[in-house]
């Protein structure tokens, strides 16, 4: 079994509309989850981190975290052309630990 | 804003010959990451570095693969005798002692081995 999985899409939706993003993982020692925003050929851009389980916003965006169903969620409200990108889940047990990526299309 | 900064951003070498890679982490950070993405692949944890030794590292990291940071603002990956197979993005990534699993990336630098 993969320590993360993540559906990489593609994902195409149109603008305005809430886009849920998810990861799977098996190993329950990760006590810390991030959220990666990829542009083609770009680094890796850190949009946000929670530890534990729960919910955290900023903005836009809601990361959710279920320790007990090793299952974690970004949503995007309000989506926007510029949101469009390859979005990454990773795990961290100091190392990160990627899923795949699940590429983002939103079209105006 | 600080951001992590990479050199060069294209490199090309011809197999067996050796390559570095170098990487200026934000100013304040601890601890300095490489990781790696074949393409079309998942980002690859490499090694993690903390006070001036290596942390952790990962099963690619093999005797082939050092790291240093030869002064107070530099971190380097070299590759000694390179592989086709060592083509890829190859990304640093540095996080701050209050931040240890914020990890912030630079750009990345693109190793293509012909």
């Amino acid at each position: 079994q993969k320590e993360v999985e993540q559906d990489p899409g593609p994902l195409s939706v149109p603008e305005g509309a809430i886009v849920s993003l998810n990861c799977t993982y098996s190993n329950s020692a990760f006590q810390y989850f991030m959220w990666y925003r990829q542009y083609s050929r770009k680094g890796p851009e850190l949009l946000m981190y929670t530890y534990s389980s729960g919910n955290k916003e900023d903005g836009r965006f809601t990361a959710q975290v279920d320790k007990s169903s090793k299952y974690i969620s970004l949503f995007i409200r309000d989506s926007q052309p510029s949101d469009s990108a390859t979005y990454l889940c990773a795990m961290s047990g100091g190392k990160l630990i990627f899923g795949q990526g699940t590429e983002l299309s939103v079209k105006p | 804003e600080p951001e992590v900064t990479q050199t060069p951003s294209h490199q090309v070498t011809q197999m067996g010959q050796e390559v570095i890679l170098r990487c200026v982490p934000i100013s304040n950070h601890l601890y300095f990451y490489w990781y790696r993405q074949i393409l079309g692949q998942k980002v690859e944890f490499l090694v993690s570095f903390y006070n001036n030794e290596i942390s952790e590292k990962s099963e690619i990291f093999d005797d082939q693969f050092s790291v240093e940071r030869p002064d107070g603002s530099n971190f380097t990956l070299k590759i000694r005798s390179t592989k086709l197979e060592d083509s890829a993005m190859y990304f640093c990534a540095s996080g701050g002692l209050a931040d240890l699993y914020e990890q912030y990336f630079g750009p990345g630098t693109r190793l293509t081995v012909t």
